[in-house]
């Protein structure tokens, strides 16, 4: 079946720092991706919505200059985390959503944990 | 605008009882709903999903859930819990009438399998 593939798997970085993380759609063409975070022992909160080749679109309440999501081609987007702080701590879950075997389908990645110390 | 709640955030059953996890949604088009399962420290894996086709809608691993337009509900079962289904249960809304849409989240439901 159809893979979604995140890195880092996890990450550890101090604060002030920025972290990105890829989010990569293996053996079919995105042509959207969403970001995800769930706080732990929470749901999943949609961040954003990120189509190739434009700006991605936030959710209510999403700092955009803190989450920079590009989508730079049709297989791989990207979540970079700006000087980030303890509260940053999550873990990040990308969809990717594309053709596969002629359904259009939308399939998750493994997610990303970062914590920022 | 779509929600979905998950009643009980926590529900234990014994091995080889029955499983019955709730989930009711409201949608302000017609809904494609989805149950997922997240093992610790791993992402989603779909379980099935509902996408205006039958009613009753079969999925991986025995489960299945039933979608009723009149109670807004669609509550995932099994008729015997494994000890492995141990894990936190979401289920989901479609934004749009699609399963491609991005997924507005209930707030999940652990569940615990006694031996």
């Amino acid at each position: 079946g159809a893979v979604v593939s995140q890195h880092p798997s996890w990450v550890i970085c101090k604060s002030g720092t920025s972290v990105k993380i890829e989010c990569r759609s293996l053996d079919f063409q995105a042509t959207t991706m969403f970001w995800y975070r769930q706080f732990p022992k929470q749901s999943l909160m949609l961040m954003a919505t990120s189509n190739e080749g434009s700006k991605a679109t936030y959710e209510q309440g999403v700092e955009k200059d803190k989450f920079l999501i590009n989508h730079a081609s049709l297989t791989l987007s990207t979540l970079t985390v700006t000087s980030a702080h303890p509260e940053d701590s999550s873990f990040y879950i990308c969809s990717a959503v594309g053709w596969t075997t002629n359904v259009r389908e939308q399939y998750f990645g493994p997610g990303t944990r970062l914590t920022v110390t | 605008a779509q929600s979905v709640t998950q009643l009980g955030s926590h529900v234990s059953v014994s091995e080889g009882a029955l499983v019955l996890l709730r989930c009711n949604y409201s949608s302000s088009v017609p809904p494609y709903l989805f149950w997922y399962v997240q093992y610790p420290n791993q992402g989603l894996q779909l379980l099935l999903k509902y996408t205006s086709a039958a009613t009753l809608v079969k999925g991986i691993n025995d489960f299945e859930a039933e979608f009723k337009k009149s109670e807004t509900s669609f509550h995932l079962t099994k008729p015997s819990a494994h000890m492995s289904d141990a894990a936190e249960y979401f289920c989901a809304v479609s934004d749009q009438s699609s399963n491609t849409g991005k997924l507005i989240f209930g707030q999940g439901t652990t569940l615990q399998v006694k031996p």
